[in-house]
């Protein structure tokens, strides 16, 4: 079973803090993203990455930044937070060979920015 | 005007009633179109997928796309409180290579099926 954690369920921050969301995934898949989801806007694509150290912005990159130093992990940076950037991130990835673009996905981190 | 348009809803049945979801899409390069469905404080899991245009049945579950219309559906039989949750519809223009495994998502569409 292919198993996508994030490192918290609920985080709370202050604005202007610096914010790392992490993202694990078991399955040596080569894409992950990292996407928000906000009530009546669905999935918004925040960043991707297709392989270590390679990274793509989606589409709304601004106030966000991404690490993957391993293929296992991907992380998310936010690196002046502000209270528009309260939300649900969800962690995904997918294998790159795959006859579908299936996307595994994690429970999700609930931020709130105070 | 966003690539694909899914209504939000929220949608609320009773146990027992066909169900009917939709998503409408611009790009006509979509080949792969997906449902996925997210219950409450989980995220999203891959419920089906149909490859181009045509039908697919499992169980309870029908998804249908028309290219020709760029319109694909998911409906719902005998539906059951445990449906209780939220579709997605997503779409890619091919799988894998040069995509990156990129996919297009709906708004989605709140469903709540009451006994």
């Amino acid at each position: 079973d292919v198993k996508v954690t994030q490192s918290s369920r609920y985080l709370v921050k202050r604005t202007g803090e610096k914010v790392f969301l992490e993202c694990v995934q078991d399955m040596d898949h080569e894409n992950m993203f990292w996407y928000r989801q906000d009530p009546g806007l669905g999935l918004r694509l925040i960043y991707f990455s297709y392989d270590v150290k390679m990274k793509e912005k989606g589409d709304i990159p601004e106030g966000y930044s991404v690490s993957r130093e391993k293929k296992e992990r991907f992380s998310l940076i936010l690196e002046s937070a502000s209270t528009n950037q309260t939300s649900m991130y969800l962690c995904a990835s997918s294998l790159s060979s795959g006859p579908l673009n299936e996307q595994y996905f994690g429970p999700g981190t609930r931020l709130t920015v105070t | 005007q966003k690539e694909v348009e899914q209504d939000p809803g929220p949608l609320s049945v009773p146990e027992g009633a066909i169900v009917s979801l939709n998503c409408t899409y611009s790009n006509s390069a979509f080949q792969y179109f997906m449902w996925y469905r997210q219950y409450s404080r989980k995220g999203p899991e891959l419920l089906m997928y149909t490859y181009s245009s045509g039908n697919k049945e499992d169980g309870r579950f029908t998804a249908q796309v028309d290219k020709s219309s760029k319109y694909i559906s998911l409906f719902i039989r005998d539906s059951q409180p445990s449906d209780s949750a939220t579709y997605l519809c997503a779409m890619s223009a091919n799988a894998g290579g040069t995509s990156y495994g990129k996919l297009t998502f709906g708004q989605g569409t709140i469903l709540t099926v009451h006994p």
